[in-house]
């Protein structure tokens, strides 16, 4: 059965810290690994992962993708309150046009 | 990328009724999903609709609670039918929008009392 699972899932940590977000999964015929941010209802896309070891990197937030330990994370450096969301990692596999999310990691960052 | 516009926003139903959201594409796509999200869980897909023909279900949705309609290719309905309180979550359609991922629409927050 294919799945995701994410880490933690939920953190706390303060203003100006780096935390690292883990996604592991298991799919048929992977596609893809993307990375998403929620802060109200709409998931917001951060990264779309298809090759190994090739970071992708927007601002403060960068990511990876290890295709043969099947898994992916995700780094904020420098964290800021207006990065408190949950993010949510999903991967797509080839034979369904469709994606399968993890449960979220919950990211509240204190001033 | 797309530009999805999901409404209504927000909703508060009496139970046994029915509740029908509504999304619109700014662009023309071969499928549109339909996802629901109960109160701190993750996005379970509902079904995947694609123009013409019926909807696609997954496990544990069935079409006579969550009648979807795909009129035309930018345009897709999700119905919530003789709701219960169980049924009170976020539901989000969404399209697949090649090197953007998946993109969203805004969402519809819906409370069944």
């Amino acid at each position: 059965e294919d799945k995701v699972v994410q880490s933690p899932l939920s953190l706390v940590v303060h203003e100006g810290d780096t935390v690292t977000l883990n996604c592991s999964y298991e799919v048929t015929n992977f596609r893809s690994l993307l990375w998403y941010k929620q802060e109200k209802k709409a998931p917001t896309f951060l990264f779309m992962l298809t090759s190994s070891g090739i970071e992708k990197k927007s601002g403060r937030l960068s990511s990876i993708l290890d295709k043969k330990e099947l898994f992916s994370i995700l780094n904020i450096t420098a964290t800021q309150t207006g990065d408190s969301a949950v993010y949510l990692c999903a991967v797509e596999g080839v034979r369904d046009d469709k994606i399968i999310f993890g449960k979220g990691t919950r990211l509240h960052i204190l001033p | 990328s797309a530009v999805i516009s999901q409404k209504p926003s927000r909703d508060i139903c009496q139970r046994g009724t029915s509740l029908t959201i509504q999304c619109q594409v700014d662009s023309q796509v071969t499928m549109m999903f339909w996802y629901r999200q109960q109160p701190g869980q993750s996005l379970t897909l509902i079904a995947t609709a694609n123009q013409g023909s019926e909807a696609t279900y997954e496990s544990g949705f069935v079409i006579d609670k969550f009648p979807i309609s795909r009129p035309n290719l930018t345009f897709s309905t999700l119905t919530v039918s003789n709701m219960s309180p169980e049924d009170s979550s976020i539901y989000l359609c969404s399209v697949s929008d090649r090197g953007w991922g998946y993109t969203f629409g805004s969402g519809t927050r819906l409370t069944v009392v």
